[in-house]
């Protein structure tokens, strides 16, 4: 089955700093690739995904970039604010979207 | 609409007692998957529906679990008998059969003494 590792399992940084996140999967029939923010006490949210046809995608601060040859795909953050501290998760799937395997998480920090 | 719908939001209960968690999908929405988030081992895929149908249970630990989706608004996730090691936060999630995004309840906090 599917494999998704995930790093840093922590990363702290300064308000306005750039946060990257990194994962690498197993499957290379893997191609739908969401990332979720889940702040503390709260359920999952999808911020962005991205589909194994596609580069690269962005969505204001947030851009999603993936190497299917390599098999990884990572999350950069732009201008953090503190609100952008949370826990983030990245997972991988087939081609349906259904059989989601997570990333084991990364805690975000934003200092102010 | 109101997303989807967890129920209870809390549960603590002994061991080797009966668990039954509820699910509400949001309304159109043809698939629905349920989770278990620990420390120890994240997120996981327990089961998912389509249709009301299960598709893969390969996530689901034993035959202590079990889940059921009698109609397109509601499913259960039922732990008999419940053990220590169970205590975590439960996900529901669903989605339309045309779109990939998975849209989560508010989970379950379950507590097993």
């Amino acid at each position: 089955g599917e494999n998704v590792e995930q790093h840093p399992s922590t990363l702290s940084v300064q308000e306005g700093d750039s946060a990257v996140i990194k994962c690498t999967y197993s499957d290379s029939a893997s191609n739908y690739f969401p990332w979720y923010k889940q702040e503390l006490g709260k359920r999952p949210q999808l911020i962005i995904d991205i589909r194994s046809n596609v580069g690269e995608k962005k969505d204001q601060r947030i851009a999603v970039t993936l190497n299917k040859t390599a098999k990884h795909f990572s999350l950069h953050i732009t201008e953090t604010q503190p609100e952008d501290s949370a826990v983030y998760f990245c997972a991988a799937s087939d081609n349906a979207g259904n059989m989601l395997t997570f990333g084991g998480g990364t805690r975000l920090m934003v200092k102010p | 609409d109101a997303g989807v719908i967890q129920s209870p939001r809390h549960e603590v209960t002994e061991m080797g007692q009966e668990v039954t968690l509820r699910c509400k999908p949001i309304s159109g929405h043809d698939y629905l998957f349920w989770y278990r988030q620990t420390m120890m081992r994240g997120l996981e895929l327990l089961i998912y529906f389509n249709n009301n149908v299960p598709i893969d249970d390969s996530g689901m630990p034993e035959d202590r679990f079990s889940a059921k989706m009698p109609n397109a608004s509601f499913s259960t996730l039922k732990i008999q008998p419940s053990e220590p090691r169970d205590s975590a936060v439960y996900f529901c999630a669903s989605r339309t059969w045309q779109g990939e995004t998975q849209y989560f309840g508010p989970g379950t906090r379950l507590l097993v003494l």
